[in-house]
């Protein structure tokens, strides 16, 4: 599978964007983009996804750059409710196998009153 | 009701006892996972199956076992428990159709001492 590079963490004063980066550079053609975020002692939840476009919905935005090699995701008022660690995951779903998420440790955001 | 449910979620147990966690699922996925987060780290893969008939070692399936009951059940069974499984323990559900997004449980925090 196709590695993602994620800062161990990040700051963000609340009300404020957040960008959080995400480097796979060598992702594959079928391989998708999703985020995924794991609140304080709880599971982890989806947040958003993408192929090539950018794409948008009520969680957050998700910027793709055009060669594909990174990612950002896009907080755009911070709260302290999204205080977690946030996951970059790359889903390749060309072979039609497992479909199984991979995550590494992820970026730690902690929001500031 | 909570969508993915867990039982125990905690649970301490002694070194060479054999215990099960259950997950039970209300949204009616022919998916089920079964990942283990340890401190500081992503969640790493166990079992996952596909249907009632299809399951599938992951990553670290030594020393697991799982057994799907049903297609709203999943359990995972450590045979005979050894103190380097204490971690946390996450169920997830998945519809392949859509955005095949995966939906966690709460977690089961297993202690071997």
């Amino acid at each position: 599978d196709a590695k993602t590079t994620q800062p161990n963490s990040m700051e963000s004063n609340e009300e404020e964007p957040v960008h959080l980066p995400c480097n796979h550079s060598t992702i594959s053609g079928t391989d998708y983009i999703h985020w995924y975020r794991q609140l304080p002692s709880q599971g982890p939840e989806y947040v958003i996804h993408g192929l090539t476009s950018n794409v948008n919905n009520r969680m957050a935005s998700l910027a793709i750059a055009e060669d594909r090699k990174s990612s950002t995701l896009i907080l755009h008022r911070a709260t302290l409710r999204d205080a977690a660690v946030y996951y970059c995951i790359l889903r390749d779903f060309s072979s039609g196998s497992a479909r199984q998420l991979t995550f590494g440790s992820g970026t730690q955001l902690t929001v500031l009153p | 009701d909570a969508d993915v449910t867990q039982t125990p979620r905690n649970r301490i147990t002694k070194t060479g006892k054999r215990i099960m966690l259950e997950c039970s699922q209300t949204k009616g996925h022919d998916r089920m996972y079964w990942y283990r987060q340890d401190p500081g780290l992503g969640l790493r893969l166990i079992y996952y199956s596909f249907d009632v008939k299809d399951i599938n070692k992951g990553e670290i399936s030594d020393g697991y076992s799982v057994s799907r009951q049903a297609q709203a059940k999943f359990s995972l069974s450590l045979e005979s428990a050894i103190p380097n499984q204490t971690a946390l323990y996450f169920c997830a559900t998945s519809d392949p159709r859509g955005r095949n997004e995966q939906y966690f449980g709460p977690g089961t925090r297993l202690t071997v001492t």
